[in-house]
């Protein structure tokens, strides 16, 4: 079945960058695009981008641009979103999420914490 | 950037009950609307895509409809298990874009 497995939680200091993965199982993983998604108490949820394993093709919502950065290994099944320079404000939960315009499968969530 | 506006955002109703939510995005969507159920400490779980079609387990007292900018998620015979927030989120155009949302409560 499908399964999408992310990376534990981190604790992580101002500044610095963090890399959370997302490992599928289960299909295809270079023909269905992975989301991300952020979640903030309060905030609802916020769609950060995407990627498409097989072409490495992107897109991101412009208010993530140069704070988030997708890649993927086919190899590997994994895909990966490095968040730069962290403020408080980054501090959430991030899903990733199998796409075909559609968001059927989600991860578990990976909980970002920044603080000194 | 399309915006989706959820109604209502908090809602308490009786098991058994029928309850309603909309969603009502600020262009034309077409059907490219999905509803997502997110039950307390757990992650966002796919309901209905397309606007009306079922995903894959999902009980059938759960629907949708809609089209253009106008959709509901309609879940028939409340159940307990069905504590709940519920999102519209839109995949018409980048970025996607989800609703507010619907935290659902039991009388």
């Amino acid at each position: 079945q499908v399964q999408l497995q992310q990376s534990g939680a981190e604790l992580m200091k101002p500044g610095a960058s963090v890399k959370i993965s997302c490992k599928a199982t289960g299909y295809t993983f270079s023909s269905y695009w992975i989301e991300w998604v952020k979640q903030r108490p309060g905030h609802g949820l916020e769609w950060i981008g995407e990627i498409l394993p097989g072409s490495g093709s992107t897109n991101y919502n412009e208010k993530f641009k140069g704070k988030a950065t997708f890649t993927a290994d086919t190899s590997s099944n994994t895909a990966y979103m490095q968040l730069s320079s962290l403020t408080s404000e980054d501090s959430a939960v991030y899903y990733c999420a199998r796409s075909t315009m559609i968001m059927d499968y989600w991860g578990q969530g990976t909980t970002l914490t920044v603080s000194s | 950037d399309i915006q989706m506006n959820q109604s209502p955002s908090s809602l308490s109703a009786s098991l058994g009950d029928t309850i309603t939510i909309t969603c009502h995005a600020s262009q034309n969507i077409n059907v490219w609307l999905s509803w997502y159920q997110q039950k307390p400490g757990n992650i966002p779980k796919l309901l209905i895509y397309k606007a009306s079609n079922l995903h894959t387990g999902v009980p059938s007292r759960f629907s949708g409809s809609g089209s253009g900018t106008g959709f509901t998620l309609t879940i028939s015979s409340l159940q307990p298990e069905d504590i709940a927030t519920y999102y519209c989120q839109q995949g018409q155009s980048y970025p996607r874009t989800f609703g507010g949302g619907t935290k659902l409560e039991i009388k």
